[in-house]
């Protein structure tokens, strides 16, 4: 089955700065990598995702990058801020299928 | 995204006794609706797969005598932790498939168990 390994498992970054997290994956039939955020208490959220046939997605400050021949995928957050502190699960499945998470990113904006 | 609760939200149980948790998928018909676990500070990990009207599958190491899951019909997927212990503690949250590669999550309930 599918093996997804997440770094660091965590990450103090002064406000403004960028964070990088990083994925890698096994399963080379994964096709579809989303990115989760997560508050304390509540459930994921999903703030960005790529599929395998694209190679870099942006969305406002959050973007992600994919190199499917290195098998792992990034999440990028720019000009940091207090309410991006959480925790941040990235995520592989081939489509339709079930979701195989990360261990998780505590992600600390210092102010 | 997908319109998904969850109820209870959280729940309190003495060792030994039965929780149900209902998850309602409110905008849409989930066919498939994935179960998971997740314990403090740690990652979600699949429990199981339920299919409306046919039996779930369940993960490797999941206990499908302890873990009664139920998907009668396309809104409403059901799980019951049956003779609940300490160690079952922990925050279920349903995540419904919706046809498309998205996955959605319900609210989630922690159970505690004493």
């Amino acid at each position: 089955g599918e093996n997804v390994e997440q770094h660091p498992s965590t990450l103090s970054v002064q406000e403004g700065d960028s964070a990088v997290i990083k994925c890698t994956y096994s399963d080379s039939a994964s096709n579809y990598f989303p990115w989760y955020k997560q508050e304390l208490g509540k459930r994921p959220q999903l703030i960005i995702d790529i599929r395998s046939n694209v190679g870099e997605k942006k969305d406002q400050r959050i973007a992600v990058t994919l190199n499917k021949t290195a098998k792992h995928f990034s999440l990028h957050i720019t000009e940091t801020q207090p309410e991006d502190s959480a925790v941040y699960f990235c995520a592989a499945s081939t489509s339709n299928e079930k979701l195989t998470f990360g261990t998780g990113t505590r992600l600390t904006i210092i102010p | 995204g997908a319109v998904v609760s969850q109820h209870p939200s959280w729940v309190i149980c003495k060792s030994g006794t039965s929780v149900k948790i209902e998850c309602r998928s409110l905008d849409f018909q989930a066919t498939t609706m994935f179960w998971y676990r997740q314990f403090p500070k740690q990652s979600l990990m699949l429990m199981a797969t339920s299919n409306e009207g046919s039996k779930a599958t369940y993960e490797q190491g999941v206990e499908k005598d302890k873990f009664l899951i139920n998907h009668a019909s396309l809104t409403l997927s059901t799980l019951t932790v049956t003779s609940a212990h300490p160690e079952d503690s922990s925050f279920y949250i349903c995540s419904p498939l919706t046809g498309t590669d998205t996955q959605y999550f319900g609210p989630g309930t922690r159970l505690t168990v004493l």
